[in-house]
């Protein structure tokens, strides 16, 4: 079985600060996807990144990053510059082969002006 | 990227009633849906695969008889909340996926808010 464990329930910050949303997962399989998720608050999931077991590779995007250990089995995700328009609930999810996604429990981020 | 759409948005039903929540995939053939449920502050929980053509695969605890799925079509899946009650009151959101050579995304409707009064 595969499980997701975002251990940040709530995360509070000033606008322009940074960031960080820690995401460890635990699976048996050695190949697997992790993803990233924003759910502002009308709901919709907003695909943020996907990342597979083989590529440990951090990825940059904007004033996005992620960093994917599998040491640690963490994949975190850190916001550069904040900005009140990031704040929502972020989910980290994860899925084997049989692309069934499970979720964490989300981390709600809140950006103040 | 592809686009699912979910209809209705939203919806308000009384309780013993039947609601039906339909999927589509509009620019793919989803061989795969996925339905997923959301209650208030909480995270997403996988309550059924659905395969064109075969029966749904239920998630241990969801009653199948109570959620009833159908995928008639490879850009179509319906779920339909039978005898509702206030309990289940939730966000139902739909995924879909596209496989073929160099492609296996996961495309995510954008949810439907159904209210059990």
């Amino acid at each position: 079985a595969q499980k997701v464990t975002q251990a940040q329930t709530e995360i509070s910050v000033v606008e322009k600060e940074d960031v960080t949303l820690d995401c460890v997962y635990e699976t048996r399989d050695t190949t697997y996807y992790l993803f990233w998720y924003k759910q502002p608050p009308s709901g919709e999931l907003v695909f943020l990144i996907r990342r597979n077991s083989f590529d440990e590779q951090n990825e940059i995007s904007g004033r996005y990053s992620w960093n994917f250990q599998k040491s640690t089995s963490s994949f975190n995700f850190t916001i550069t510059a904040s900005q009140v328009v990031d704040s929502a609930v972020y989910f980290c999810a994860l899925s084997v082969r049989d692309y069934k996604l499970s979720f964490g429990a989300g981390t709600t981020v809140t950006v103040r002006a | 990227g592809a686009v699912v759409s979910q209809h209705p948005s939203w919806v308000i039903c009384k309780s013993g009633t039947s609601v039906k929540i339909e999927c589509r995939s509009l620019d793919f053939q989803a061989t795969t849906m996925f339905w997923y449920r959301q209650f208030p502050k909480q995270s997403l929980m996988l309550m059924a695969t659905s395969n064109e053509g075969s029966k749904a695969t239920y998630e241990q605890g969801v009653e199948k008889d109570k959620f009833l799925i159908n995928h008639a079509s490879l850009t179509l899946s319906t779920l339909t909340v039978t005898s509702a009650h206030p309990e289940d009151s939730s966000f139902y959101i739909c995924s879909a996926t596209e496989r073929g050579e160099g492609r296996d995304e996961q495309f995510f409707g954008p949810g439907t808010r159904l209210t059990v009064l």
